[in-house]
């Protein structure tokens, strides 16, 4: 029931890219993104619902593909201070009230 | 940012003895959540309440007990502390509604001898 996302980890230079994918094998209610920091809790940057909508935050965007129970985060033209730990967390289709958090995604973004 | 702590921060305990974790939160949330963080597990929920009294297991939720008597105040007891006990407990809070966003608190290291 644990979302998956990939990849693990992930260094960029100040400026790159990246993409990071949450799936489920269960129906989605939908998708929530938090990033943590070394040493601090998570924070949330964005949810997604069910319809594919796409929300943005930044620098930092996300969609949802409902049918294939899938979400991804996109991180553009990354700063430094975009380094830390990326988690999804899954709320089940039935509206549980819950999250299930993926292992995360470790970014680092060197100068 | 929502007025959300822990206590203790940092807590030290010897196997067998139980322990008591706090959470306090001034944003009148109506739901409130337990999650540990282990190195490659990422954050996994103990238990959750969804209105005073009202509560429910999560998904590691075996060693754990918890207790809502007001809206602010979340306890997590671990009822006889094991090493696999060993983490670090978040708290969250958060309101249903557009964003459901959780807010954190920053959490408790809490060590098993």
């Amino acid at each position: 029931q644990q979302p998956v996302q990939s990849p693990q980890a992930v260094i960029l230079r100040e400026g790159e890219d990246a993409v990071i994918n949450c799936s489920s094998s269960k129906a989605l209610y939908s998708v929530h993104w938090y990033r943590q920091k070394h040493g601090e809790a998570p924070v949330f940057l964005m949810i997604l619902l069910k319809g594919g909508e796409q929300k943005g935050h930044e620098k930092i965007s996300a969609s949802f593909n409902e049918k294939k129970q899938q979400s991804s985060l996109y991180l553009t033209a990354s700063q430094l201070s975009y380094s830390g730990t990326y988690f999804c967390g899954t709320e089940m289709e039935n509206g549980s009230e819950k999250l299930v958090f993926g292992k995360g995604m470790k970014l680092t973004v060197n100068p | 940012d929502a007025g959300i702590t822990q206590s203790p921060r940092h807590k030290v305990t010897e196997t067998g003895t139980p322990v008591t974790l706090r959470c306090h939160q001034t944003e009148n949330h109506r739901y409130m959540y337990w999650y540990r963080q282990d190195p490659g597990h990422g954050l996994r929920l103990i238990h959750y309440s969804y209105g005073v009294k009202d509560t429910d297991k999560g998904e590691v939720s075996d060693g754990y007990s918890v207790s809502r008597s007001k809206t602010e105040d979340f306890l997590l007891t671990l009822e006889s502390a094991t090493s696999s006990q060993t983490s670090v407990y978040f708290c969250a809070s958060g309101r249903r509604g557009l964003n459901n966003e959780q807010f954190f608190g920053p959490g408790t290291r809490l060590t098993v001898l």
